[in-house]
Formats: structure tokens, C-alpha cells, sequence
């Protein structure tokens, strides 16, 4: 199994900006999380998804931030406008179950300028 | 709400020491999970460990093991015989246990050396 397969892993832009993250969850779990983490704030649930479906966003910082779970396979993560205070590490996550904790991607390091 | 907590912003060990990183968390449930996570400099998030709280047993994997205390909500983490390979950020985590997808609550993170 190839993981979690996030993509780009650097991007760096400029203000106001749109961007979009993609995450690729491993087959056959069910639930997919995105975090962000900075070096004030650590790692932050922005919002998780199980069975496609959203279930928990209140972690979103505000309606700039928008995410979608299309099908099983895809997750995207879109910033629109973006700002320097964005500027952070993103995670995507996915999990087959409770017990067995969550798989991590590699993440991808965000870039405003 | 839970909240999980990491005294020890940094530590620095020589290598072949053993090594204890604390844990504390506060919550009102009874059944949940811990884990214990390694990021090294790649940034890569890897899973440790894990020990359900219903559990008395604390669980170890190879050269590393917590020590679960339920009633003093502490969940420490001991890296025996230390490697250079060990020179990570450590995060502690909770988890209850619910039906369905739950979020994972992380510590601040303890930044562990280990030293020639």
C-alpha cells in the first residue's frame, strides 16, 4: 500500500491566491481527518469526513477554507483568497477504524506570501 | 472537552540511554485510546504506540513502552536503549471511543534528542 498520498508537498503563493491540497486516502479505510500545524497552535483538526461524509468542520478557520470528499479516494482542501497567516504544514489522515489510531501523509508545507 | 498536556517542550539524552516522556490528559470519559506519535525532521507522522484504557496491561513495542495510569490520567512514554534514529518530535494523543470516525486530540509535543 502506497500510504496516504498527499500532493503538492511544497507550495508556496501569493496573497489572495486560491489553493487547493489533494489527499489520496488508503482504500478501504473510512474515515479521512486534515490538520494543520504551526508552530503556535501544534497540530489543529480542521475537519474530518467519514464515509465521505463531513462530519466535524468547526476546526475550519473561517468560510475562506472549504473542503470536499468527492468519492472514497479523493479529498480536496481549497484556500480562497489566501493569506500569510495561513502559512503552515497541512496533514491529511485517514483511518479504518477508532482503535487503530489514524496514517498520516506526508503533508504538504504551505507557503503565503 | 479533552485536553492533553506535555510538560517537556524539549529533552536530550546520549544515545543507548533510556529515555521517559511525560503525558497528561484530562477527560470525563471512561473508555478511549492513547497514542503515542513520531515526527522526525522528514516531517512524516508515525504511530508508535497505542493502549486502549480498558486495558490494564500497558503496551510496549520493542524498545518502546508506556506506563498507563488510568486514575492519574498520565500515559508516559520510555524509549529504552535510544538511537540516533529516535531524534524526533513526540506527541501524545487521545481518542475516545465512540461509533464512527473520532478526532484525535494532540499534545504540544516533547522535541527528543538523542546525542552521540
Amino acid at each position: 500500500d502506497a500510504g496516504v498520498i498527499q500532493s503538492p508537498r511544497h507550495e508556496v503563493t501569493e496573497m489572495g491566491q486560491e489553493v487547493t491540497l489533494r489527499c489520496k486516502p488508503i482504500s478501504g479505510h473510512n474515515s479521512l481527518f486534515w490538520y494543520r500545524q504551526t508552530m503556535m497552535r501544534g497540530l489543529e483538526l480542521l475537519i474530518y469526513f467519514n464515509n465521505n461524509v463531513p462530519i466535524d468542520d468547526s476546526g475550519m478557520p473561517e468560510d475562506r477554507f472549504s473542503a470536499k470528499m468527492p468519492n472514497a479516494s479523493f479529498s480536496t482542501l481549497k484556500i480562497q483568497p489566501s493569506e500569510p497567516r495561513d502559512s503552515a504544514v497541512y496533514f491529511c489522515a485517514s483511518s479504518p477504524g477508532t482503535i487503530y489510531g489514524y496514517t498520516f501523509g506526508s503533508g504538504t508545507r504551505l507557503t503565503v506570501v | 472537552a479533552q485536553t492533553v498536556t506535555q510538560s517537556q517542550p524539549e529533552m536530550s539524552v546520549q544515545e543507548a540511554e533510556t529515555v521517559t516522556l511525560s503525558c497528561t490528559y484530562d477527560t470525563s470519559e471512561s473508555n478511549y485510546y492513547l497514542f503515542w506519535y513520531k515526527q522526525p525532521p522528514s516531517r512524516q507522522m508515525i504511530l508508535v504506540i497505542r493502549q486502549e484504557a480498558y486495558k490494564q496491561q500497558n503496551a510496549t513495542e520493542n524498545r518502546f513502552s508506556v506506563n498507563f495510569q488510568k486514575a492519574a490520567k498520565s500515559f508516559s512514554l520510555k524509549i529504552s536503549d535510544s538511537q540516533l534514529g529516535d531524534t524526533a518530535m513526540y506527541f501524545c494523543a487521545f481518542m475516545k471511543h465512540a461509533w464512527g470516525a473520532q478526532k484525535l486530540v494532540f499534545g504540544q509535543g516533547t522535541r527528543l534528542t538523542i546525542n552521540p
